[in-house]
């Protein structure tokens, strides 16, 4: 069964700038969550999104944005790239439900200059 | 969920020593804990999900147990090999899935 997948895995973009983060969950999995990892901290949570809905959000500036299609890949969308923003990007799918364990992709490792 | 701690944030034993991680985590509307792996250059891989109030589980020579009602759960390695050498994260999930990790206890096994 293949596992969750995202691209780009590496990208570098400039200050201000917009980028778009892909994520294709393992199938049947309904839910998608992104969480960002930066130097120093844990796993910070983005947002979840169950069946094309966002369910969850985190903490964030809304220049941190998501989708989900209606086959569960998702894309985050982050607008107006600051230089803080450069972190490692991980999602993760599961069924859905707390007690399910969620399965992470590789991660897209952004750097903004 | 807020304030979740992971003590200690880093450890250094010996091939073969026994080990064991604390995370606390607020009791108030808990639904499950997760416990994950995350090697370097790979992603975090899922270990245990409990949700029982004194559950235990185990898996090879990783055990992990729970308490809810004061809000903590361990994780104990026994006999540590230098493949365990990892950063360990513990994250009490809402009944929707949403997980809030601790920062994590680093593991480094030395041979």
């Amino acid at each position: 069964k293949a596992g969750v997948t995202q691209t780009p895995r590496y990208l570098i973009k400039t200050r201000g700038q917009q980028v778009t983060l892909s994520c294709s969950p393992i199938s049947g999995h309904r839910s998608v969550s992104w969480y960002q990892q930066t130097p120093g901290q844990g796993l910070q949570f983005l947002f979840e999104y169950f069946s094309e809905t966002q369910r969850n959000k985190g903490n964030f500036p809304g220049r941190f944005s998501g989708r989900q299609f209606s086959n569960s890949r998702s894309e985050m969308n982050v607008s107006t790239l600051e230089l803080g923003d450069s972190a490692l990007y991980l999602c993760a799918s599961s069924l859905g439900w707390g007690e399910t364990e969620a399965f992470f992709g590789q991660g897209t490792r952004l750097t903004v200059v | 969920i807020l304030n979740v701690e992971q003590s200690p944030q880093s450890l250094h034993v010996q091939e073969g020593d026994s080990t064991n991680f604390t995370c606390s985590f607020p009791s108030s509307n808990f639904y499950a804990l997760h416990w994950y792996r995350w090697e370097t250059a790979k992603s975090p891989e899922a270990l245990f999900v409990m949700t029982l109030n004194g559950d235990e589980k185990k898996k090879g020579r990783i055990s992990a147990t729970l308490n809810t009602k004061e809000g903590y759960s361990y994780l104990y390695i026994k006999g540590s090999q230098p493949e365990d050498s990892a950063t360990y994260l513990c994250a009490p999930s809402s009944n929707t899935g949403k997980l809030i990790f601790g920062q994590g206890t680093t593991l480094q096994v030395k041979p």
